[in-house]
Protein backbone atom coordinates (compact mmCIF):
# COMPACT_ATOMS: atom_id res chain seq x y z
CA UNK A 1 0.00 0.00 0.00
CA UNK A 2 1.39 3.52 -0.63
CA UNK A 3 1.56 5.04 2.75
CA UNK A 4 0.32 9.04 2.87
CA UNK A 5 2.29 11.57 5.54
CA UNK A 6 0.95 14.47 6.15
CA UNK A 7 2.66 17.38 8.46
CA UNK A 8 1.75 18.92 10.80
CA UNK A 9 -0.21 16.78 12.09
CA UNK A 10 -2.03 19.91 13.76
CA UNK A 11 -1.34 23.75 13.80
CA UNK A 12 -2.78 26.59 15.56
CA UNK A 13 -3.71 30.09 12.83
CA UNK A 14 -5.69 32.93 13.19
CA UNK A 15 -8.09 34.40 10.56
CA UNK A 16 -6.32 36.05 7.70
CA UNK A 17 -3.31 33.87 8.06
CA UNK A 18 -1.75 31.63 5.02
CA UNK A 19 -1.84 27.95 6.03
CA UNK A 20 0.28 25.43 4.12
CA UNK A 21 -0.01 21.62 4.87
CA UNK A 22 2.37 19.42 3.29
CA UNK A 23 1.50 15.41 2.17
CA UNK A 24 4.52 13.29 1.46
CA UNK A 25 3.44 9.86 -0.65
CA UNK A 26 5.93 6.84 -0.13
CA UNK A 27 6.26 6.04 -3.80
CA UNK A 28 5.76 8.40 -6.95
CA UNK A 29 1.85 9.27 -7.20
CA UNK A 30 2.06 11.88 -10.34
CA UNK A 31 -0.35 13.95 -9.85
CA UNK A 32 -3.52 11.44 -8.28
CA UNK A 33 -3.88 13.47 -4.74
CA UNK A 34 -7.01 14.61 -3.35
CA UNK A 35 -7.68 16.63 -0.77
CA UNK A 36 -10.59 16.72 1.91
CA UNK A 37 -11.70 19.05 4.55
CA UNK A 38 -13.90 17.51 7.37
CA UNK A 39 -15.65 19.45 10.24
CA UNK A 40 -16.17 17.82 13.67
CA UNK A 41 -19.21 15.66 13.57
CA UNK A 42 -19.60 15.83 9.36
CA UNK A 43 -18.73 13.97 6.48
CA UNK A 44 -15.18 14.74 4.80
CA UNK A 45 -15.49 16.80 1.50
CA UNK A 46 -13.76 17.08 -1.53
CA UNK A 47 -11.70 20.07 -2.14
CA UNK A 48 -9.27 19.76 -4.74
CA UNK A 49 -8.89 16.51 -6.89
CA UNK A 50 -5.95 15.24 -9.86
CA UNK A 51 -3.10 17.77 -7.44
CA UNK A 52 -5.25 21.21 -8.84
CA UNK A 53 -8.50 20.94 -9.53
CA UNK A 54 -10.92 22.72 -7.17
CA UNK A 55 -14.03 21.29 -7.07
CA UNK A 56 -17.10 22.80 -7.55
CA UNK A 57 -18.42 25.50 -5.06
CA UNK A 58 -14.54 25.63 -3.39
CA UNK A 59 -13.06 28.84 -2.68
CA UNK A 60 -10.82 29.80 -4.24
CA UNK A 61 -8.63 30.71 -1.49
CA UNK A 62 -7.57 26.74 -1.43
CA UNK A 63 -5.13 25.79 -3.70
CA UNK A 64 -2.71 22.65 -4.44
CA UNK A 65 1.05 22.09 -5.65
CA UNK A 66 3.37 19.27 -5.98
CA UNK A 67 3.45 16.10 -7.85
CA UNK A 68 5.70 13.24 -7.34
CA UNK A 69 5.72 12.23 -3.99
CA UNK A 70 5.36 15.78 -2.20
CA UNK A 71 2.39 17.86 -2.04
CA UNK A 72 1.36 21.10 -0.17
CA UNK A 73 -2.70 22.40 0.54
CA UNK A 74 -2.15 25.76 0.93
CA UNK A 75 -5.30 28.19 2.15
CA UNK A 76 -4.51 32.02 0.54
CA UNK A 77 -6.08 34.01 3.66
CA UNK A 78 -7.73 31.48 6.88
CA UNK A 79 -11.63 32.04 7.29
CA UNK A 80 -13.70 31.15 10.17
CA UNK A 81 -15.66 28.10 8.58
CA UNK A 82 -11.78 27.03 7.76
CA UNK A 83 -11.24 25.56 10.83
CA UNK A 84 -11.46 22.01 10.42
CA UNK A 85 -9.45 19.01 9.61
CA UNK A 86 -7.86 18.17 6.53
CA UNK A 87 -6.73 15.01 4.66
CA UNK A 88 -5.32 14.15 1.58
CA UNK A 89 -5.68 11.02 -0.46
CA UNK A 90 -4.16 9.01 -3.49
CA UNK A 91 -5.78 7.60 -5.67
CA UNK A 92 -2.82 6.54 -7.94
CA UNK A 93 -3.31 3.12 -6.98
CA UNK A 94 -5.44 0.23 -4.81
CA UNK A 95 -5.98 0.40 -2.12
CA UNK A 96 -6.70 4.27 -1.71
CA UNK A 97 -5.25 5.43 1.33
CA UNK A 98 -5.30 8.47 2.98
CA UNK A 99 -3.02 10.17 5.33
CA UNK A 100 -3.63 10.58 8.82
CA UNK A 101 -5.02 14.31 9.25
CA UNK A 102 -3.68 17.85 9.60
CA UNK A 103 -6.10 19.43 12.09
CA UNK A 104 -5.94 23.67 11.70
CA UNK A 105 -7.39 25.44 15.02
CA UNK A 106 -7.31 28.46 16.05
CA UNK B 1 -28.91 16.60 -6.04
CA UNK B 2 -27.91 13.05 -5.61
CA UNK B 3 -28.04 12.18 -1.74
CA UNK B 4 -26.51 9.27 0.00
CA UNK B 5 -27.87 7.89 3.11
CA UNK B 6 -26.40 5.27 5.67
CA UNK B 7 -28.89 3.10 7.42
CA UNK B 8 -28.18 0.03 9.79
CA UNK B 9 -27.92 -1.29 13.40
CA UNK B 10 -25.80 1.15 15.67
CA UNK B 11 -24.64 -1.46 17.97
CA UNK B 12 -22.85 -5.14 16.76
CA UNK B 13 -22.27 -7.70 18.98
CA UNK B 14 -18.50 -9.59 18.68
CA UNK B 15 -17.87 -12.19 15.60
CA UNK B 16 -21.30 -11.27 14.37
CA UNK B 17 -21.53 -9.53 10.84
CA UNK B 18 -22.02 -5.95 10.24
CA UNK B 19 -24.76 -4.61 7.83
CA UNK B 20 -25.35 -1.33 6.38
CA UNK B 21 -27.09 -0.07 3.87
CA UNK B 22 -26.71 2.97 1.62
CA UNK B 23 -29.65 4.51 0.19
CA UNK B 24 -29.21 6.40 -3.31
CA UNK B 25 -31.48 9.39 -4.01
CA UNK B 26 -31.71 12.71 -6.58
CA UNK B 27 -30.28 9.75 -9.30
CA UNK B 28 -30.09 6.23 -10.21
CA UNK B 29 -27.43 3.81 -9.07
CA UNK B 30 -27.47 2.54 -12.38
CA UNK B 31 -27.65 5.23 -14.64
CA UNK B 32 -23.90 6.08 -14.63
CA UNK B 33 -20.32 5.33 -14.89
CA UNK B 34 -19.92 6.14 -10.95
CA UNK B 35 -18.00 3.92 -8.29
CA UNK B 36 -20.12 3.28 -4.79
CA UNK B 37 -17.61 3.13 -1.67
CA UNK B 38 -17.85 2.53 1.54
CA UNK B 39 -15.48 4.38 4.18
CA UNK B 40 -14.65 4.23 7.47
CA UNK B 41 -13.21 6.54 10.44
CA UNK B 42 -12.65 4.36 14.07
CA UNK B 43 -13.34 7.41 16.72
CA UNK B 44 -10.88 9.89 16.43
CA UNK B 45 -8.69 8.52 13.86
CA UNK B 46 -8.59 8.88 10.19
CA UNK B 47 -9.90 7.57 6.39
CA UNK B 48 -9.92 4.01 5.47
CA UNK B 49 -11.34 2.66 2.09
CA UNK B 50 -13.10 -0.83 2.56
CA UNK B 51 -13.98 -1.07 -0.94
CA UNK B 52 -16.40 -0.34 -3.89
CA UNK B 53 -18.74 -1.47 -6.31
CA UNK B 54 -19.90 -1.03 -9.51
CA UNK B 55 -23.41 -0.88 -10.72
CA UNK B 56 -22.73 -4.00 -12.95
CA UNK B 57 -21.72 -5.48 -9.55
CA UNK B 58 -18.14 -5.80 -9.77
CA UNK B 59 -16.35 -5.09 -6.73
CA UNK B 60 -13.01 -4.09 -4.97
CA UNK B 61 -12.28 -4.47 -1.39
CA UNK B 62 -8.90 -3.01 0.47
CA UNK B 63 -6.89 -6.61 0.74
CA UNK B 64 -6.56 -5.58 4.74
CA UNK B 65 -10.66 -6.44 4.88
CA UNK B 66 -10.91 -8.42 1.88
CA UNK B 67 -11.39 -12.20 3.53
CA UNK B 68 -14.48 -10.39 5.58
CA UNK B 69 -16.15 -7.82 3.12
CA UNK B 70 -18.76 -8.14 1.14
CA UNK B 71 -20.42 -5.21 -1.31
CA UNK B 72 -23.59 -5.57 -3.59
CA UNK B 73 -25.53 -3.45 -5.78
CA UNK B 74 -29.19 -4.06 -5.54
CA UNK B 75 -30.41 -1.71 -8.42
CA UNK B 76 -34.11 -2.17 -8.08
CA UNK B 77 -33.86 -0.43 -4.32
CA UNK B 78 -31.35 2.18 -5.84
CA UNK B 79 -29.04 1.16 -3.33
CA UNK B 80 -25.77 -0.78 -2.21
CA UNK B 81 -24.52 -2.28 0.77
CA UNK B 82 -21.90 -3.77 2.89
CA UNK B 83 -21.39 -6.58 5.08
CA UNK B 84 -18.75 -7.33 7.39
CA UNK B 85 -18.30 -10.71 9.42
CA UNK B 86 -16.57 -11.57 12.20
CA UNK B 87 -16.37 -8.20 13.68
CA UNK B 88 -14.33 -7.17 16.55
CA UNK B 89 -14.04 -3.49 18.53
CA UNK B 90 -11.32 -2.82 16.01
CA UNK B 91 -15.06 -2.40 13.62
CA UNK B 92 -15.93 0.48 16.01
CA UNK B 93 -15.84 3.19 13.41
CA UNK B 94 -18.08 6.02 11.32
CA UNK B 95 -19.01 3.88 8.44
CA UNK B 96 -19.35 6.61 5.17
CA UNK B 97 -20.68 5.83 1.85
CA UNK B 98 -19.62 7.57 -1.19
CA UNK B 99 -19.50 8.05 -5.22
CA UNK B 100 -16.44 8.24 -6.96
CA UNK B 101 -16.76 9.10 -10.80
CA UNK B 102 -14.17 6.53 -11.57
CA UNK B 103 -12.64 4.02 -10.67
CA UNK B 104 -9.69 5.27 -8.48
CA UNK B 105 -11.36 8.68 -8.11
CA UNK B 106 -12.01 11.13 -5.84
CA UNK B 107 -15.19 10.56 -3.28
CA UNK B 108 -17.34 13.62 -4.28
CA UNK B 109 -20.53 12.63 -2.89
CA UNK B 110 -20.53 11.22 0.92
CA UNK B 111 -23.39 10.49 3.20
CA UNK B 112 -23.39 11.75 6.59
CA UNK B 113 -22.20 8.51 7.97
CA UNK B 114 -23.39 6.01 11.00
CA UNK B 115 -21.77 5.13 13.89
CA UNK B 116 -21.57 1.59 14.68
CA UNK B 117 -20.37 0.04 18.01
CA UNK B 118 -18.88 -3.42 18.27
CA UNK B 119 -19.79 -4.57 21.65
Amino acid sequence: DIQMTQFPSSLSASVGDRVTITCRASQSIGTSLNWYQQKLGKAPKLLIFAASSLQGGVPSSFSDSGSGTDFTLTISSLQPEDFATYYCQQTYSTPPTFGQGTKVQL
Amino acid sequence: QLQLQESGPGLVKPSETLSLSCSVSGGSISSSSYYWAWIRQPPGKGLEWIGSVYNSGITFYNPSLKSRVTISVDRSKNHFSLKLSSVTAADTAVYYCARAPQWLGPFDIWGQGTMVTVS
